[in-house]
């Protein structure tokens, strides 16, 4: 168990619909990362997260969106679903400074867009 | 933008053989390479990892090497074992000398282990 908890743990939706994605860091850890992991893809970084400020992005589509709260659990938001965007949803973290960037995943939120 | 390639994408071994997976990267910037397990249904873990101002890290039954020069890293599975079966992923990413990270982890294709008793 890393520390990092993830809810829900699957996502079934229709395309064109909205969903919420939850992630809850390790305690102490101020960075929230997201990971989007398909077959074809493999794990692809989206979007980091510093003590509620955004510090990096990735390859995240423009329907997506993330924020990190001041009790620092990050929401990732998925809009106007499509089939492609069925995947599984990382949520990792880590603290920053001496064990910098070791990331620790939490289990993952499945979606399936039908 | 850094890109990892990682080989081979399945490995089959006899149970107490030695497995080795290797990447390579391509930004000479990148400082930061840790290796991932992740078991069905699981989120990825890390098992180890090596920064670039050492060559060589072992940890029990696993050890990883770094070729700054060649831009490559290895890990190595001695004495395998059944539970070692799982998908290993290699990544790549930056940190400054303060330990802030610059954000992403760039992974490989992931390495599909399969450990026969």
């Amino acid at each position: 168990d890393s520390g990092v908890t993830q809810t829900p743990k699957h996502l079934i939706t229709a395309t064109g619909q909205r969903v919420t994605l939850r992630c809850s860091p390790r305690s102490g850890d101020l960075s929230v990362y997201w990971y989007q992991q398909s077959l074809d893809q493999g794990l692809q970084f989206l979007i980091q997260y510093y003590n509620g400020e955004e510090r990096a992005k990735g390859n995240i589509l423009e329907r997506f969106s993330a924020q990190q709260f001041p009790d620092l659990h990050s929401e990732l938001n998925l809009s106007s679903l499509e089939l492609g965007d069925s995947a599984l949803y990382f949520c990792a973290s880590s603290v920053e400074g001496l064990n910098y960037n070791e990331q620790f995943f939490g289990p993952g939120t499945r979606l399936t867009v039908l | 933008g850094e890109n990892v390639e990682q080989h081979p994408s399945t490995l089959s071994v006899q149970e107490g053989d030695s497995a080795v997976i290797k990447c390579t990267y391509s930004d000479s910037a990148s400082n930061y390479f840790p290796w991932y397990k992740q078991e069905l249904g699981k989120g990825p873990q890390l098992i180890i990892d090596i920064r670039s101002n050492v060559g060589e890290k072992k940890d029990q039954r696993i050890a990883v090497t770094l070729n700054k020069t060649a831009k490559h890293f290895s890990l190595h599975i001695t004495e395998t074992q059944p539970e070692d079966s799982a998908v290993y992923f290699c990544a790549a990413g930056r940190t400054n000398a303060g330990g802030t990270s610059y954000g992403k982890l760039t992974f490989g294709q992931g390495t599909i282990l399969t450990v026969h008793p």
